[in-house]
Order: C-alpha cells, then sequence, then structure tokens
C-alpha cells in the first residue's frame, strides 16, 4: 500500500471548515484513499472513501487531485466534537479490513 | 443497529498469563479484524477473520492467535504475555463482501495493562 504524508497537527475555529490535506504521491491505480479518525479513548470512526472522484456524504467531502496524489478531507463546519486524529489511509485492499494506519493529523476544533 | 461490543473494556495480567479478548461484530457482518495501538508503533493490523476462516494475517509473533465462530464473533488470545503486550486492542466489523462499500467499523477497544 502506498505511504501517506499527513501535518502531524492543525487547528480550527469552530464554525468554520477544517480541510486536512494528505499527500499520497505514490498512489497506485487500484488504491483507494480512505479517511478514519479516532476520538480520544474511542476506536477509529470511518468517515468517507474514494478512487478518484470526490466524495461527499454527511459527515465530510473529500477532494481527490486529478493526478491523484493529494487528497483533502473537508469537514464545513467543525465542531468540537471534531477534535480527534485523522488518518488518510491508502489501500487495495477491496475488503479495506488490511489498513496501515501512519500518526494522523491531530486535529483540535477550538471554541 | 448496535455497534462493535469489545470485553472486557480493561484487563490487567501478569507477565508469562495468557489473556483472551472477546468481540462481537455488527449484526449481519462476516468479517472481524482485530488491531493492536500503542503509543510507539501505533495501530497495527493482527489479522482478519471471515466465515470462521482466517483470511489476513500481519506481523505478529504467534502467540497473538484468534478465532471466529459459526455467529461471527470472535476471540483473540495472547499467550506468554509480555509487558510490551500492553496496548489497546481493537476489534472492528464488516460486510466483508470484498465491496468498497463495506468500510471497517471499530469497537472501543480492551485496554491490557501487563505488569
Amino acid at each position: 500500500d502506498a505511504k501517506t504524508t499527513q501535518p502531524p497537527s492543525m487547528d480550527c475555529a469552530e464554525g468554520r471548515a477544517a480541510n486536512l490535506p494528505c499527500n499520497h504521491s505514490t498512489i497506485s491505480g487500484n488504491e483507494y484513499v480512505y479517511w478514519y479518525r479516532q476520538i480520544h479513548s474511542q476506536g477509529p470512526q470511518y468517515i468517507i472513501h474514494g478512487l478518484k472522484n470526490n466524495e461527499t456524504n454527511e459527515m465530510a467531502s473529500l477532494i481527490i487531485t486529478e493526478d491523484r496524489k493529494s487528497s483533502t478531507l473537508i469537514l464545513p463546519h467543525a465542531t468540537l466534537r471534531d477534535t480527534a486524529v485523522y488518518y488518510c489511509i491508502v489501500s487495495r485492499e477491496t475488503s479495506g479490513s488490511r489498513l496501515t494506519f501512519g500518526e494522523g493529523t491531530q486535529l483540535t476544533v477550538n471554541p | 443497529k448496535a455497534g462493535v461490543t469489545q470485553t472486557p473494556r480493561y484487563l490487567i495480567k501478569t507477565r508469562g498469563q495468557q489473556v483472551t479478548l472477546s468481540c462481537s461484530p455488527i449484526s449481519g457482518h462476516r468479517s472481524v479484524s482485530w488491531y493492536q495501538q500503542t503509543p510507539g508503533q501505533g495501530l497495527q493490523f493482527l489479522f482478519e477473520y471471515f466465515s470462521e476462516t482466517q483470511r489476513n494475517k500481519g506481523n505478529f509473533p504467534g502467540r497473538f492467535s484468534g478465532r471466529q465462530f459459526s455467529n461471527s464473533r470472535s476471540e483473540m488470545n495472547v499467550s506468554t504475555l509480555e509487558l510490551g503486550d500492553s496496548a489497546l486492542y481493537l476489534c472492528a466489523s464488516s460486510s466483508g463482501t470484498g465491496r468498497l462499500n463495506s468500510p471497517l467499523h471499530f469497537g472501543n477497544g480492551t485496554r491490557l495493562t501487563v505488569t
């Protein structure tokens, strides 16, 4: 699976959009981009995934560049409960069960 | 729908002992995966079971084993515990059908402390 690079930490004001970047320059054509987050003392929570098209669900939007070498997770209106570690993962596993988690980005939403 | 349930929530064991952790997946999910999370190594994949068969295995010693029952519930066992086995053990379930719209759903883990 391709390696990902994320900033170790980011801050965001409550109510503003949080844009979390991820670099995956070695991604191959059959690899998907997954985003999970982990709130302190809880298990990771699935957010969204995509292959090449932009994706949106009730939690977030995923923007993947045309060359697929990077992506951005957007939380449109961040709340204090969005404070968590966000993991960007690239995987070709069709079931998505064997995921390689990096260190992620610690997002802190400030009041 | 109930989420992934892991028991017990906390466990304290002594070096050399063995431990069994339990996981009940989301109803209808047939795949169960186990992960270990430590401050130094982060989240690492242990193994995955699907329909009572181990389908994937991570790079952990043979002291770590698991099984899955016909009702998809899973257990993992660690024998001859070492101090370094202290970690948060996470279980995740998915439909496991191989379709990409079957993401992992994690439980809140079992915190194992080895003294």
